[in-house]
């Protein structure tokens, strides 16, 4: 099976501009979990999805935002970004609802803010 | 919230030595603690995990230990090799949806 796939894996974007990031779950997989992942911070839960439904946030602003598409594909926006929202973001996939169930992460997408 | 610690931060051992990383929970209603390996430029990848009805789970030279108690879990790396040399982060997870807080990381370093 191909793993999780996440488009682009590089990206740089200005002060105010917003930007959709992609994710691709392994086939089969329902749960997609978004991570910031920061030097200084570790990392960082953003929100899981089950069935194109929202069933966690993290402690981010609403700037963040995301969706599930009925393919279990996954998006994720940040709008009017900051110098902060300079990361890695990672997605993961597992296979059902549980939380026991194992994670199994993206390469990333790499986002530059200038 | 759920808050988890980790330490150290960083940790050199020599190879064949053994590496013990620590983390503390916060949240005594967390159920799951997975410990993840991350190697430069690559992805986090799940090495071992343990729930909160068990205590102790090995794997090859890799276990880990959990004191409900204390809220405390251990990573412990036996025989250690170049190859082990990463970021090892630990997490813990409440309730039954996938909500993770990872701690802050240890980057070991395993010299030959």
């Amino acid at each position: 099976k191909a793993g999780v796939t996440q488009t682009p894996r590089y990206l740089i974007k200005t002060r105010g501009q917003q930007v959709t990031l992609s994710c691709s779950p392994i086939s089969g997989h329902r749960s997609v979990s978004w991570y910031q992942q920061t030097p200084g911070q570790g990392l960082q839960f953003l929100f899981e999805y089950f069935s194109e439904t929202q069933r966690n946030k993290g402690n981010f602003p609403g700037r963040f935002s995301g969706r599930q598409f009925s393919n279990s594909r996954s998006e994720m926006n940040v709008s009017t970004l900051e110098l902060g929202d300079s990361a890695l973001y990672l997605c993961a996939s597992s296979l059902a609802a549980a939380n026991t169930d194992t994670q199994y992460f993206g390469p990333g997408t790499r986002l530059t803010v200038l | 919230g759920e808050n988890v610690e980790q330490h150290p931060s960083t940790l050199s051992v020599q190879e064949g030595d053994s590496a013990v990383i620590k983390c503390t929970y916060s949240d005594s209603a967390s159920n799951y603690f997975p410990w993840y390996k991350q190697e430069l430029g690559k992805r986090p990848q799940l090495i071992i995990d343990i729930r909160s009805n068990v205590g102790e789970k090995k794997d090859q030279r890799i276990a880990v230990t959990l004191n409900k108690t204390a809220k405390h879990f251990s990573l412990h790396i036996t025989e250690t090799q170049p190859e082990d040399s990463a970021v090892y982060f630990c997490a813990a997870s409440i309730g039954s949806y996938q909500k993770v807080t990872f701690g802050t990381g240890t980057k070991l370093q395993v010299i030959p």
